[in-house]
């Protein structure tokens, strides 16, 4: 089945710098979007991309689809302690009008440097 | 608050017993969709419906079902319970049932089985 191949697994950040995720499938999808999940919470959406080649900011965020519509990538600027969670991409195929199945990434998990 | 509600919030539970995880959709939302979250598959998209019609199936197993209300609230009803079924359980709500719509989750309902 179709699968997101989503990286880093977690990562350490320290206040003020810029993080980095992304993600990858072997299937091409016709939606990209990219959640955030604190703990015993569920999933808020934090952007959604539609076109190929798209790039769309949401304040610190930044998230572009990818050309070859396979991909995505997530980069957050200036970090604050706030942005800690777990980050998923989702990709969704729409059929002739219908939405799609989401099919979600493994997460990067964003921690505070020790 | 994403204006989804779920109940119960914990749910403790043996094996080969029979549970109902209740969801409300945001006010307006036509569309209902279950996901479960577990440590090792992620994320996995059940079942959505759409109007009180069953629209996709997901990973759903035979043991699991669902329905949606006229009201539109909808019920997982998890039966023949085994220890592996422990997860969230997650609802998520859109306007419709056609493309671009962005889902909405709730907070989660936390399913053990001892």
């Amino acid at each position: 089945g179709q699968q997101l191949n989503q990286s880093p697994q977690s990562m350490f950040i320290q206040e003020g710098e810029d993080v980095s995720m992304n993600c990858t499938s072997s299937s091409i999808f016709n939606t990209w979007l990219w959640y955030k999940q604190d703990p015993g919470e569920g999933p808020v959406l934090l952007i959604a991309l539609y076109k190929a080649g798209e790039l769309t900011s949401n304040g610190r965020l930044t998230a572009q689809f990818g050309i070859t519509r396979k991909d995505s990538f997530l980069n957050i600027s200036a970090s604050i302690p706030s942005d800690v969670g777990i980050y998923f991409c989702a990709g969704q195929l729409n059929y002739g009008g219908s939405q799609g199945n989401l099919i979600f990434g493994k997460g990067t998990k964003l921690s505070v440097k020790p | 608050d994403s204006g989804v509600t779920q109940t119960p919030k914990h749910l403790i539970t043996a094996t080969g017993q029979r549970v109902t995880l209740r969801c409300s959709p945001r006010s307006g939302d036509l569309s209902v969709y279950w996901y479960q979250q577990s440590l090792d598959q992620g994320l996995q998209f059940l079942i959505h419906y759409y109007n009180g019609e069953e629209r996709a199936k997901g990973n759903i197993l035979e043991r699991f079902s669902a329905q949606q209300f006229p009201d539109l609230h909808s019920e997982l009803n998890l039966s023949s319970l085994e220890l592996g079924d422990s997860a969230l359980y997650f609802c998520a709500s859109s306007v419709g049932g056609a493309i671009y719509n962005e889902q909405f989750f709730g907070p989660g309902t936390r399913l053990t089985v001892l």
